[in-house]
């Protein structure tokens, strides 16, 4: 069935470092990949996606990367900030049933100040 | 505008009971979803709302879980004789349009302690 890996589960760096989160998708089909950020105690907010026609994508000091060869995708933060730290998803979407997001187990974050 | 917005927050309920999990979501938005996110787990999918089509079912985990949407609008979510495997966050979305084109913004969800 449709599955995506994250790694790793948790990831500590020091403020200021950079911190990278890999997905591996299952599914060829997928061509919508979202990022979500979910603070303790809140829902998951989108803060970057990035479509099957575009290798990569960058909003400030969040980037994201597609290699839909080997379907993996990637968030990068560079310059951490403590409040950076999070739990963060990856997700995928089928071409056929698009509307369904396939999530990753999540990467606990922590920015060490 | 008001995002995504659940009732109750927080909700705990004995093992055999019913409970109903409320969504509203953004104005004017046509797609809700429901997920299911138990402790240090992904998003678990569950149902899918749009428009006035029938709901994609596929999600719910057992016949005790049930969803209606009234209206196009507001969402409810029953879970009928609870378990405490049910104990979970119960997370809402809702996008514009047909879900996958646009984005899923989601409510804060409904922590769900089942004794």
């Amino acid at each position: 069935g449709e599955n995506v890996e994250q790694h790793p589960s948790t990831l500590s760096v020091q403020e200021g470092d950079s911190a990278v989160i890999k997905c591996t998708y299952s599914d060829s089909a997928s061509n919508y990949f979202p990022w979500y950020k979910q603070e303790l105690g809140k829902g998951p907010q989108l803060i970057i996606d990035i479509r099957s026609n575009v290798g990569e994508k960058k909003d400030q000091r969040i980037a994201v990367t597609l290699n839909k060869t080997a379907k993996h995708f990637s968030l990068h933060i560079t310059e951490t900030q403590p409040e950076d730290s999070a739990v963060y998803f990856c997700a995928a979407s089928s071409l056929v049933r698009t509307y369904k997001y396939i999530f990753g187990t999540g990467t606990r974050l922590k920015v060490l100040a | 505008g008001a995002g995504v917005s659940q009732s109750p927050s927080n909700k705990v309920t004995e093992k055999g009971k019913d409970v109903e999990l409320r969504c509203d979501p953004i104005s004017g938005h046509t797609a809700l979803y429901w997920y299911r996110q138990s402790l240090g787990q992904g998003l678990e999918f569950l149902i899918y709302f749009q428009g006035n089509s029938a709901p994609d079912k596929s999600g719910l985990p057992s016949d005790r879980f049930s969803a209606e949407r009234t209206g196009g609008s507001v969402s409810t979510l029953t879970i009928q004789r609870t378990q405490q495997e049910d104990s979970a966050v119960y997370l809402c979305a809702s996008s514009s349009g047909q879900g996958g084109k646009e984005t899923q913004y989601f409510g804060p969800g409904t922590r769900l302690l089942v004794l």
